[in-house]
C-alpha cells in the first residue's frame, strides 16, 4: 500500500461520540486525501491537504474536519458521529499535484450505532 | 483490509479470454485519466493512466483506450486470470482532485 497506514482499521462507536482516524505515510508525498466509500456512491472526497496546515474541502465535507501538523500524518475527525457516517474510509497520497495519480491505504471500517 | 459490497455492473469472463471494461466520464475538461483495481478487502490500486493527448496506452497485459469525442474510456485486460477478479474504477481529473466512477466488478470464471 505504498507506505500508507491507517488506524484504527476497524471501529464501532456510538452516535454523538467524537472519532479520529489517522493516516500515516512514509513516502514524503505532499498531497493527502480522505475518501469515504459507500454502496452506490463509489469513492467520494471528504477533505484533502496540499501541505502542512494547508487543507481544503471535498465533495462531502459536512460533519468532518481534518488536520495536518506534519507531512506524514493526516487526521480525520468526526466531531459528533452520526449513523450516516458509517462507511469505509480510505486515505490516499499524491506526489506532485491534484491532477496526478493517488495511492491508497488499506481503509478503516467505521460503524456508528 | 476493507472493502465495500457494492451493487455494481458485473462482467463475467472465462479465464484466458480478454476483458473489456468501459467507463463514461463526465467532464470534457478532464485531461488525465486513471484506472484503479480494488480487490476484496484492500484499497484501490493504480493500474494504468493516460493523458488526453493520447488515444491509447499499453501496459503489461492491460491497454487503456480514450475516445474524447464521446467521453469514453476503456480498459482491456489480455488473457484474464483469476487474480484479475476485482472491482475496477476509472477516475478523471483536470488538475482538480480525482473524480471516481462507481466501478465495474470483474468476475473470472476458472
Amino acid at each position: 500500500d505504498a507506505g500508507i497506514t491507517q488506524s484504527p482499521r476497524h471501529k464501532v462507536t456510538e452516535t454523538g461520540t467524537p472519532v479520529t482516524l489517522r493516516c500515516h505515510q512514509t513516502e514524503n508525498h505532499r498531497y493527502m486525501y480522505w475518501y469515504r466509500q459507500d454502496p452506490g456512491h463509489g469513492l467520494r472526497l471528504i477533505h484533502y491537504s496540499y501541505g502542512v496546515k494547508d487543507t481544503d474541502k471535498g465533495e462531502v465535507s459536512d460533519g468532518y474536519s481534518v488536520s495536518r501538523s506534519k507531512t506524514e500524518d493526516f487526521l480525520l475527525t468526526l466531531e459528533s458521529a452520526t449513523s450516516s457516517q458509517t462507511s469505509v474510509y480510505f486515505c490516499a497520497i499524491g506526489r506532485t499535484a491534484l491532477g496526478n495519480e493517488q495511492y491508497f491505504g488499506p481503509g478503516t471500517r467505521l460503524t456508528v450505532t | 483490509g476493507e472493502s465495500v459490497g457494492l451493487h455494481l455492473p458485473t462482467l463475467s469472463v472465462q479465464e484466458g479470454d480478454n476483458s473489456i471494461i468501459n467507463c463514461a466520464y463526465s467532464n470534457s475538461a478532464s485531461d488525465y485519466f486513471i484506472w484503479y483495481k480494488q480487490e476484496s478487502g484492500k484499497g484501490p490500486q493504480f493500474i494504468i493512466d493516460i493523458r488526453s493527448n493520447m488515444d491509447k496506452r499499453q501496459g503489461q497485459r492491460v491497454t487503456v483506450l480514450l475516445n474524447k469525442t464521446v467521453k469514453h474510456l476503456s480498459l482491456q485486460i489480455a488473457a484474464t486470470q483469476p487474480g484479475d477478479s476485482a472491482v475496477y474504477f476509472c477516475a478523471e481529473t483536470g488538475n482538480t482532485p480525482l473524480v471516481f466512477g462507481k466501478g465495474t466488478r470483474l468476475s473470472v470464471i476458472a
